[in-house]
């Protein structure tokens, strides 16, 4: 069967436009969910956290957005520019005894036209 | 060097072969973390250290896959009889303590299984 996994849903944006990233998360328990950014032959980097108690957190020219009741992730991006161009992971966090331990989401490729 | 550090960068197996990729992770930083990233796909867990002590080993695919880090700093992930679907990228992350999530990943070595 076709591997779900070898086609990263894409988003095209204009320079300057916002960008919506979506996110589906599974498990209700996690404590908290980090967005990263992943550049081409690079590992992933942190954008941005937010605790499970929180619908909502700002950063630099980034938001994220939590809705607990449909365990529905958002990273909008304002302003978008070239350089922002990667592919973005929510990440979901399961709290164990001795570590924080990440769970990536599978991934959305942004593509920022010039 | 400021940042976590992975070697080589790009491996080429022939099925069968044993390999060992190496992470130089962030000088003093207490947690160390694998995880393997097949093409287009989020990274997956593989294993954690906190220091020396390998806490969780429970995503490592099977008993090919090992890994070591003997003196709480640098860590090696060795698998051995390389199969075709070991074929990923292999990242390493590193991090000041084990509840920190902000953790700095190294760019990752390309395996490539033949």
């Amino acid at each position: 069967g076709e591997s779900v996994g070898l086609h990263l849903p894409t988003l095209s944006v204009q320079e300057g436009d916002n960008s919506i990233i979506n996110c589906a998360y599974s498990n209700s328990a996690s404590d908290y969910f980090i967005w990263y950014k992943q550049e081409s032959g690079k590992g992933p980097q942190f954008i941005i956290d937010i605790r499970s108690n929180m619908d909502k957190r700002q950063g630099q020219r980034v938001t994220v957005l939590l809705n607990k009741t449909v365990k529905h992730l958002s990273l909008q991006i304002a302003a978008t520019q070239p350089g922002d161009s990667a592919v973005y992971f929510c990440a979901e966090i399961e709290v164990k005894t001795s570590y924080d331990k990440v769970i990536f989401g599978p991934g959305t490729s942004l593509s920022v036209i010039p | 060097g400021a940042g976590v550090s992975q070697s080589p960068r790009y491996k080429v197996a022939k099925r069968g072969q044993d390999v060992a990729l190496r992470c130089d992770p962030i000088s003093g930083h207490v947690s160390l973390f694998w995880y393997q990233q097949a093409l287009g796909q989020g990274p997956e867990f593989l294993t954690y250290f906190q220091n020396e002590a390998q806490l969780d080993k429970s995503g490592l695919p099977s008993d090919r896959f090992f890994a070591e880090r003997p003196e709480g700093s640098v860590s090696t992930l060795k698998i051995q009889r390389t199969q075709q679907e070991d074929s990923a990228v292999y990242l390493c992350a590193s991090s000041p303590s084990p509840r920190n999530t902000e953790a700095f990943f190294g760019q990752g070595t390309r395996l490539t299984v033949v």
